[in-house]
């Protein structure tokens, strides 16, 4: 089944630095997503990029999308001690969205 | 506007007993419906999802079960739990997949301990 995987598996950054996330998945997609999971909590949908497009941007947030390398990146820039969270990309397999095993961003002031 | 709760939010349970964790959805109606674990310090697993009522399909062999009662209702369930069975359950919902409805919106989860 589709699956992304992100790299690196931890970040640590000081406030107001750049914090880049990559994802690779294994087969074609339709779109790709990231969600944003705080510490013991839900995941929350942060953006959504569709395969025939390369890049998107939300707020403080880049998303790249590179088809041909089947790989994804989530750029967020000018980071906050309130960014520390973990971070998924996900695909789609059939009904359901299969995510990756994250990326933690700690982002320290 | 859609809103999803799932409860308890927290629960410790010895080896061997029973488990129900229930999830409702509100302000949307025929939604895919969705049970995910994630073990500490993992990523997501899928374990069931729903389409319909009464329709449940696994990913994974595993000590659980899952029904859905009404549309809007899904429940995960174990007759007796195992060690393995600790971890981080989120119910999550969407709209058809593929249709327009990718995101999927998930619950404040449910933190499970077997002892």
């Amino acid at each position: 089944s589709q699956q992304g995987e992100e790299d690196p598996q931890a970040l640590s950054i000081q406030e107001g630095e750049n914090a880049t996330m990559n994802c690779s998945y294994k087969t074609s997609i339709n779109n790709l997503q990231w969600y944003r999971q705080n510490s013991g909590r839900g995941l929350v949908h942060l953006i959504l990029i569709r395969s025939n497009e390369r890049e998107k941007h939300s707020g403080r947030l880049r998303v790249t999308l590179d088809t041909s390398k089947k790989s994804s990146s989530l750029l967020i820039t000018a980071s906050r001690a309130a960014d520390t969270a973990s971070y998924f990309c996900a695909t789609a397999s059939g009904t359901a969205l299969i995510f990756g095993k994250g990326t933690t961003l700690s982002v320290s002031s | 506007s859609q809103t999803i709760h799932q409860w308890p939010a927290t629960l410790v349970q010895p080896v061997g007993s029973p488990l129900s964790l229930e999830c409702t959805v509100e302000g949307t109606s025929n939604p895919n419906l969705y049970w995910y674990r994630q073990a500490a310090g993992r990523g997501l697993q899928l374990l069931f999802y729903s389409v319909g009522i009464g329709q449940i399909s696994s990913e994974v062999p595993q000590n659980l079960s899952a029904s859905r009662p009404q549309d809007r209702q899904f429940i995960l369930s174990s007759k007796k739990l195992l060690l393995s069975d600790s971890g981080f359950y989120l119910c999550a919902w969407s709209g058809i997949m593929g249709q327009g409805f990718n995101t999927i919106y998930f619950g404040e989860g449910s933190w499970l301990t077997v002892v």
